[in-house]
């Protein structure tokens, strides 16, 4: 079965504009995480979903909010774009929410100039 | 506040040899264990996870030790061969696994021939 897709894979915005990133977990998993990797930092959690419903947040500004859809597709949103925020955006999926057995994707390369 | 760290950026291992990956945390809620592994351009891809009940578990060449008085964990991988180069991340959670994965920064592992 298809693995999780993360659209785009590269951005590159400008700072203050905003910007949605996708994903679309495997087929049957309703849970779906995401992190950011920056160098130095490994993965830091932004937040997670389960049915449709934000179960866990890290800590991350207000600038970064998320949702899921009820066909288990997530977007995460970052508005006011500061150079900081360029990263490895990681999206996963699980049957449903635990540690373990998460799936990732290949990641949207954001950079902000 | 950085509760699971790696503190070795880099590790450089000969073909064949032992590779030692080490891992500590400071959260005594942890109690499930896991090791990714990422190349580049990909998203990271589970390898092996341990529970606190725990203080070994093997799969094939991949071995994870948990010492929770120390709050260590480490992997063995033996022998080591040119496709584990990579960059491995630790990862911790609580309650067996069902709460958001916390990781480490990672460690660059190169295999040299």
């Amino acid at each position: 079965k298809a693995g999780v897709t993360q659209t785009p894979r590269y951005l590159i915005k400008t700072r203050g504009q905003q910007v949605t990133l996708s994903c679309s977990p495997i087929s049957g998993h309703r849970s779906v995480s995401w992190y950011q990797q920056t160098p130095g930092q490994g993965l830091q959690f932004l937040f997670e979903y389960f049915s449709e419903t934000q179960r866990n947040k890290g800590n991350f500004p207000g600038r970064f909010s998320g949702r899921q859809f009820s066909n288990s597709r997530s977007e995460m949103n970052v508005s006011t774009l500061e150079l900081g925020d360029s990263a490895l955006y990681l999206c996963a999926s699980s049957e449903r929410p635990t540690g373990g057995g998460y799936t990732f994707g290949s990641g949207t390369r954001l950079t902000v100039v | 506040d950085q509760q699971v760290k790696q503190n070795s950026p880099s590790l450089s291992v000969q073909e064949g040899r032992i590779s030692i990956l080490n891992c500590d945390y400071t959260n005594s809620m942890f109690d499930y264990f896991l090791w990714y592994k990422k190349y580049p351009a990909e998203g990271p891809t589970f390898l092996i996870s341990i529970s606190s009940i725990k203080d070994k578990n093997e799969d094939g060449r991949f071995t994870v030790f948990l010492n929770k008085s120390a709050k260590h964990l480490s992997l063995h991988i033996v022998p080591s061969q040119p496709g584990d180069s990579a960059v491995y991340f630790c990862a911790a959670s609580g309650v067996q696994g069902a709460q958001k994965l916390v990781f480490g920064q990672g460690t660059r592992l190169t295999i040299n021939p």
